[in-house]
């Protein structure tokens, strides 16, 4: 099975910051990575596919990067609804998938 | 706009079952892989089960596999997980997603989720 770990497990960040998230696979997984965001009570939305395309109507603020085992998805600028929890998913192993454990967001 | 409605989490002791739903609309329900995943409390995001746009393959996580069944009615634009035999950890928010259709595959969008809750 295809394991994903991600780094940090929190953070704390201010408004106008540049965070990085990491995402490292148990093994080569190629170009399948994607990210979402979650908040709590609301349903997880997809922000980055396939290592660094932009979903739509996702803000230019939010990038993603990497191959093969490491990734980053990176946001400029935060902003106050970015605050929030953030998932890296595996779909090399599709139709059995993979997330991380989670990295959240917090204001400082 | 694509919605997907999911109904049918509550409350139920060890060994019992429950039936979850999750309704599509706003797009072709039938042309698309569906999936579950779940969020246990204070836990991250996780894999349960899909099923292909026929209904006619599935999958299922090691911690599912033999206690619950995904299927899917195309006619009434439906998604179903059939979970028994069930376990305190078990408990969880479930989400139903769809495939986005295009390749590679991710998720989007997602149900608002239905918490399922196993105790004695």
């Amino acid at each position: 099975d295809i394991q994903l770990t991600q780094s940090p497990s929190s953070l704390s960040a201010s408004v106008g910051d540049r965070v990085n998230i990491s995402c490292r696979a148990s093994q080569s997984i190629s170009l399948f990575l994607n990210w979402y965001q979650h908040k709590p009570g609301k349903a997880p939305k997809l922000l980055i596919y396939a290592v660094s395309g932009l979903h739509d109507g996702v803000p230019s603020r939010f990038s993603g990067s990497g191959s093969g085992t490491d990734f980053t998805l990176t946001i400029t600028g935060l902003q106050p609804e970015d605050f929030a929890t953030y998932y890296c998913q595996q779909s090399y192993s599709a139709p059995m998938y993979t997330f991380g454990q989670g990295t959240t967001l917090e204001i400082k | 706009e694509v919605q997907l409605l999911e109904s049918g989490g509550g409350f139920v002791r060890p060994g019992g079952s429950l039936r979850l739903s999750c309704e599509g609309s706003g797009f072709s329900f039938s042309s698309y892989d569906m999936t579950w995943v779940r969020q246990a409390p204070g836990k991250g995001l996780e894999w349960v089960s899909s099923i292909g746009d026929l209904g006619d393959t599935t999958y299922y996580s090691d911690s599912v596999k033999g206690r619950f069944t995904v299927s899917r009615d195309n006619s009434k634009e439906t998604l179903y997980l059939q979970m028994n035999s069930l376990r305190a950890e078990d408990t969880a928010v479930y989400f139903c997603t769809k495939d986005y259709g295009d390749y590679p595959t991710r998720f989007d969008p997602w149900g608002q989720g239905t918490l399922v809750s196993v105790s004695s």
